[in-house]
């Protein structure tokens, strides 16, 4: 089982429209979660944090289910600047090593 | 403007040549890494550096090598041990004793192809 695991999609929506993504992950010690965003043929960017008590951030809610080992995404009123790649990223922690380890992302195309 | 600065943005090399990739910081950032990148796969961990002087394997570190002599510099040396150099490689940077590892920066990345 890969260690963070994505749906690549790619996710093809119309403007305005609200889209979710999930990422699930292997490892129950994994400490700290995060969304980073990849446009294309760039390098990834941090989009944001997510806190175990679920965090917002304008249109973009991130949450995380430590039980069921997920983490999502949501974009509501989605535009068109959203079209991208988006990457779940999660670090271990110390004990192991205390490095991120990326998912293989799930694009996204918003559509007129 | 603080930043990473990756060079060069392309390179072709010829099979068997090793050849060695740029990543200079001025973010005063302790960490740095190097990541590759391939089609349809994650951002796979080559080395990383998490203070001056030392440096760890990365998951995929065979046929790489690194050195970090200095805070601001970690260049990446892919040797003809590479079984599969193409690949875009990208180079980023934390804070991680101030605010964990959390936010990488990242370069803008080397494609490197090789004919």
């Amino acid at each position: 089982r890969k260690e963070v695991e994505q749906d690549p999609g790619p996710f093809n929506v119309p403007e305005g429209a609200t889209v979710a993504f999930n990422c699930t992950y292997s490892n129950s010690a994994s400490q700290s979660f995060f969304w980073y965003r990849q446009d294309c043929r760039k390098e990834p960017k941090l989009l944001m944090s997510v806190y175990s008590s679920g965090n917002e951030d304008g249109r973009f809610t991130a949450q995380l289910n430590r039980a069921s080992q997920y983490i999502s995404l949501l974009i509501r009123d989605s535009k068109l600047s959203d079209s991208a790649t988006y990457l779940c990223v999660v670090n271990v922690g110390a004990g192991g090593g205390n490095k991120l380890t990326f998912g293989t992302g799930t694009q996204l195309k918003v559509e007129l | 403007d603080g930043g990473i600065t990756q060079s060069p943005k392309y390179l072709f090399r010829k099979e068997g040549q090793n050849v060695t990739l740029s990543c200079e910081q001025n973010l005063n950032h302790d960490a740095m890494y190097w990541y590759r990148q391939d089609p349809g796969q994650g951002l796979r961990l080559i080395y990383y550096s998490q203070i001056v002087n030392d440096f760890q394997k990365g998951d995929i570190a065979e046929g790489y090598s690194v050195s970090r002599e200095k805070k601001e510099s970690f260049p990446l040396t892919v040797t003809s041990a590479q079984k599969n150099p193409t690949a875009f490689y990208l180079c980023a940077s934390s804070n991680w004793r101030l605010a964990g590892i959390g936010e990488l920066f990242f370069g803008e990345g080397s494609r490197l192809t090789v004919l």
